[in-house]
């Protein structure tokens, strides 16, 4: 079945650490780039991260530069997360989605045809 | 940065109505890079409308998508019970990328 399951998320402190796990079934997972999105209670949704199928680029919101970094396993088609220094304003549903791609023609195609249900990521004392 | 503003914030009808939703950009989108998106509780975002017209895999019929420049629309020709939702559109054009704030499609 072709699905991402996004995981990982939950409560955690002011300047703590999480990482977010996603797992990709029913497609060549190596061959897509994947994103991460966010969407913080009662706003719209964020762009936070996007990694390309061979892991040699990546990119980043400057909300989150410096701070989260995004990695994929191939061999056991996830990709991850992880957020360091959390802040408040990184409360948020996390979404993990696959880029519509171009076989190989683009980088990316810089929108999003497959997500996964959402992790809830929590920042509160 | 290009800021996309949604209207109306809700929109309340009765299934079998139509549904036209408006964005706006606050910067000329070039090209075709405009997508629409179906957000429901607990459930995976659903890609609806990418190249402002073209619908993805599996959309019905009844959701088309128009514009260009700074002003784009997505139609929903009947409402179906299961079209109530909320409706984001983004454009992909510039960097960064940009979502609107959404516009909630609620039953009369």
């Amino acid at each position: 079945e072709l699905q991402l399951v996004d995981s990982g998320g939950g409560l955690v402190q002011p300047g703590g650490s999480l990482r977010l796990s996603c797992a990709a079934s029913g497609f060549t997972f190596k061959t897509y780039g994947m994103h991460w999105i966010r969407q913080a209670p009662g706003k719209g949704l964020e762009w936070i991260s996007y990694i390309n199928g061979t892991a040699n680029i990546k990119y980043y919101a400057d909300s989150v530069k410096g701070r989260f970094s995004i990695s994929r396993d191939n061999a056991k088609n996830s990709m991850y997360l992880q957020m360091n220094s959390l802040r408040a304003e990184d409360t948020a549903v996390y979404y993990c989605a696959r880029d519509f791609g171009c076989g190989g023609a683009c980088e990316a195609n810089w929108f999003f045809d497959l997500w996964g249900r959402g992790t809830l990521v929590t920042v509160s004392s | 940065e290009n800021v996309l503003t949604q209207s109306p914030g809700t929109l309340s009808l009765s299934p079998g109505e139509r549904a036209t939703l408006s964005c706006r950009a606050s910067q000329t989108v070039s090209s075709t890079f405009f997508a629409w998106y179906q957000l429901k509780p607990g459930q995976a975002p659903r890609l609806l409308i990418h190249g402002v017209s073209s619908r993805a895999t599996g959309i019905p019929d009844r959701f088309s998508g128009s514009g260009s420049a700074t002003d784009f629309t997505l139609t929903i020709s009947r409402l179906e019970p299961e079209d109530f939702a909320v409706y984001y559109c983004q454009q992909y054009a510039g960097s960064p990328l940009t979502f609107g704030g959404g516009t909630k499609v609620e039953i009369k």
